[in-house]
């Protein structure tokens, strides 16, 4: 059970906008910002969004991101069928004293 | 910078996992270092993150059992998890620490099974 939730699957069709959302509590999200991350299978994951909705060096700007309150979201516009690829959130948590993650979310292009 | 894990892929329980980190491309005394790890088919873990001048925060959950250290000499740091058993199975990746984890190595993976 992840400390953020993520819904396990989301998908879209090639040009279209698709969001991935994340949801936490006043500790994490509410408090600090957000790290998104892009994952292919058997690969490590890269970095895509730090501090919220400052892009990693060479994302392109189809990829952002944005939070309010303790849930944030992350939002791909113009899908490729090169975004199809797992999804993770994550942040600090000061209850906890650590970066925690989301489950991960699964983007299929259709 | 370049980062590549390295250590056995089999682990005995209640044994100690030793992996290492090769650093490329910047010095292991620039930045801050971290740990993260993935068991199979499952979401990522943090493990913790460490400066060589002993800066470190560990996940609560794993704190006693990890000790994290800096290799000046080969450039290398290392992670070092005792008292292993089957839920320490993963892919286990070293990453830099800058705003949050930001550079990662490609990961190796790590059986435990007796």
């Amino acid at each position: 059970q992840s400390v953020l939730n993520q819904p396990p699957s989301a998908s879209g069709t090639p040009g279209q906008r698709v969001t991935i959302s994340c949801s936490g509590s006043s500790s994490n999200i509410g408090t600090n910002t957000v790290n998104w991350y892009q994952q292919f299978p058997g690969s490590a994951p890269k970095l895509l969004i730090y501090s919220q909705n400052r892009r990693h060096s060479g994302v392109p700007d189809r990829f952002s991101a944005s939070k309010s309150g303790t849930s944030a979201s992350l939002a791909i516009s113009g899908l490729r069928s090169e975004d199809e690829a797992d999804y993770h959130c994550a942040v600090w948590d000061d209850s906890l004293t650590a970066w925690v993650f989301g489950g991960g979310t699964r983007l299929t292009v259709l | 910078v370049q980062l590549q894990e390295s250590g056995p892929g089999l682990v005995k329980p209640s044994e100690t996992l030793s992996l290492s980190c090769a650093v490329s491309g910047g010095s292991v005394n620039d930045y801050f270092w971290s740990w993260i790890r993935q068991p199979p088919g499952k979401g990522l873990e943090w493990i913790g993150y460490f400066y060589h001048s002993g800066i470190m925060s560990y996940n609560p959950s794993l704190r006693s059992r990890i000790n994290m250290s800096v290799d000046t000499a080969t450039n290398q740091f290392s992670l070092k998890l005792t008292s292993v058993t089957a839920a320490d199975t993963a892919v286990y990746f070293c990453s830099k620490y800058s705003s949050g984890m930001d550079v990662w190595g490609p990961g190796t993976m790590v059986t435990v099974f007796s």
